[in-house]
């Protein structure tokens, strides 16, 4: 089946630096990518929808140009957290569909991102 | 984008069956429901999907009455390894619309 990887699975950054998360499907091209955002014991959050070749849609809240998304690639989405703060310490999923797929339903999400900014 | 409801937590013993039942009042003719789990510190994992009556994997079933506008994932005879959170999903085919996550059911299995 359609697999998507994250990388790092975690992260400890400092305050004011930047860090990036990779999101890469691997055997399916996506043209859309979803980043979300988990705190502990709550559900995911959507943040942005990031579109390959163009700019990403930002989900209402969600700072752009601290939650910098690239698409560079039909298989790879990044996420840079910028300057980032101890309040920006979080769980991060992306996640992708295989519309050509058979079952094109159905969404396939990262391993997960743990930051944790001290 | 339906909106769906679930029971927050739900506890169970070793060995019986889980039900958990998902509203999703206004689903639309093009979406599926689709059923994740979430263990802690990991990404959603697919468990089902259904579109209509009942949809069996080696996993859980999936029960969905003639309205669509509720299912119910069962578990049977669940194990600890079974406590995680679970979500209901309705996800429309053909589209790259965005998931949108509602609170999830956290299923705690004890002995």
């Amino acid at each position: 089946g359609a697999v998507v990887s994250q990388h790092p699975s975690r992260v400890i950054c400092k305050s004011g630096t930047s860090v990036k998360i990779e999101c890469r499907s691997l055997d399916f091209q996506a043209t859309t990518m979803f980043w979300y955002r988990q705190f502990p014991k709550q559900s995911l959050m959507l943040m942005a929808t990031s579109n390959e070749g163009s700019k990403a849609t930002y989900e209402q809240g969600v700072e752009k140009d601290k939650f910098l998304i690239n698409h560079a690639s039909l298989t790879l989405s990044t996420l840079t957290v910028t300057s980032a703060h101890p309040e920006d310490s979080s769980f991060y999923i992306c996640s992708a569909r295989d519309l050509g797929g058979q079952m094109n339903t159905e969404a396939f999400f990262g391993q997960g991102t743990r930051l944790t900014v001290v | 984008l339906a909106k769906t409801t679930q029971p927050i937590s739900m506890d169970s013993y070793e060995g019986q069956e889980v039900n958990i039942t998902c509203s999703h009042n206004n689903i639309a003719t093009n979406d599926y429901i689709t059923w994740y789990q979430q263990f802690p510190s990991q990404g959603p994992r697919f468990i089902i999907q259904g579109y209509k009556t009942k949809v069996t994997n080696e996993v859980a079933s999936l029960f969905i009455p003639a309205d669509r506008k509720s299912s119910t994932l069962s578990l049977p005879r669940v194990s600890l390894s079974d406590t995680a959170v679970y979500y209901c999903l309705v996800v429309p085919t053909g589209t790259a619309s965005k998931l949108t996550f509602g609170t999830g059911t956290r299923l705690q299995v004890t002995l």
